[in-house]
């Protein structure tokens, strides 16, 4: 089975803060990676498919991009309201999930 | 407007069974795949498995730790997902989200329902 690591666990930013998640996977899984956000109390949202496209909807500061079997969500200039969770997916596995918090 | 709305979730003894529905609204229900996942309190996201649309023949997958136990069915023509547990276990307690799949290669999910929840205990 494919593993995905996700790191860091949590993480400390201000707002306006260039932030970066790093999803590795345990074998080569092409672009079949997902980003998800979760908030308090609600489902979680899709953010990025295939590694790099931006789901409809989803603000611009947000991007994908993978290198081999590591792929990495950044958050350009952090806002107030993306303190969240957030998650990679491949197919049937999901990372551990990185909770951004507030520094 | 897409839509997606589990029921179903409760309060359920160990070894008992349970069945969540996921009723869809605003989108061709029968043309895509559908998908369920769960979240322990406090805890991170699990994937539970799919039923592909009839297209790609109905099929279903299912997470090891839940194969044998769970069975993902559906009926278009009503627009539902069902989610039948059987031999519940205290693990088994989480609220439980309804998903729909973009991509069955991908295996995306854009739209989440508000979930249910589901407690396993005597």
């Amino acid at each position: 089975d494919i593993q995905m690591t996700q790191s860091p666990s949590s993480l400390s930013a201000s707002v306006g803060d260039r932030v970066t998640i790093t999803c590795r996977a345990s074998q080569t899984i092409s672009s079949s990676l997902n980003w998800y956000q979760q908030k308090p109390g609600r489902a979680p949202q899709l953010l990025i498919f295939a590694a790099s496209s931006l789901q409809s909807g989803v603000p611009s500061r947000f991007s994908g991009s993978e290198s081999g079997t590591d792929f990495t969500l950044t958050i350009s200039s952090l806002q107030p309201e993306d303190f969240a969770t957030y998650y990679c997916q491949h197919k049937g596995t999901f990372g551990q999930g990185t909770k951004v918090e507030v520094k | 407007e897409v839509q997606l709305v589990e029921s179903g979730g409760g309060l359920v003894q160990p070894g008992r069974s349970l069945k969540l529905s996921c009723t869809a609204s605003g989108f061709t229900f029968g043309d895509y795949t559908m998908n369920w996942a769960r979240q322990a309190p406090g805890k991170g996201l699990e994937w539970v498995g799919f039923i592909r649309s009839k297209a790609y023949s109905g099929t279903t997958e299912y997470a090891a730790s839940v194969k044998g136990r769970f069975t993902i069915s559906r009926d278009d023509s009503k627009s539902i997902a069902y989610l039948q547990m059987n031999s519940l276990k205290s693990e088994d307690t989480a609220v439980y989200f309804c998903t729909r799949v973009v991509d069955t290669t991908l295996v995306d999910f854009d739209y989440w329902g508000q979930g249910t929840l589901v407690t396993v205990s005597s």
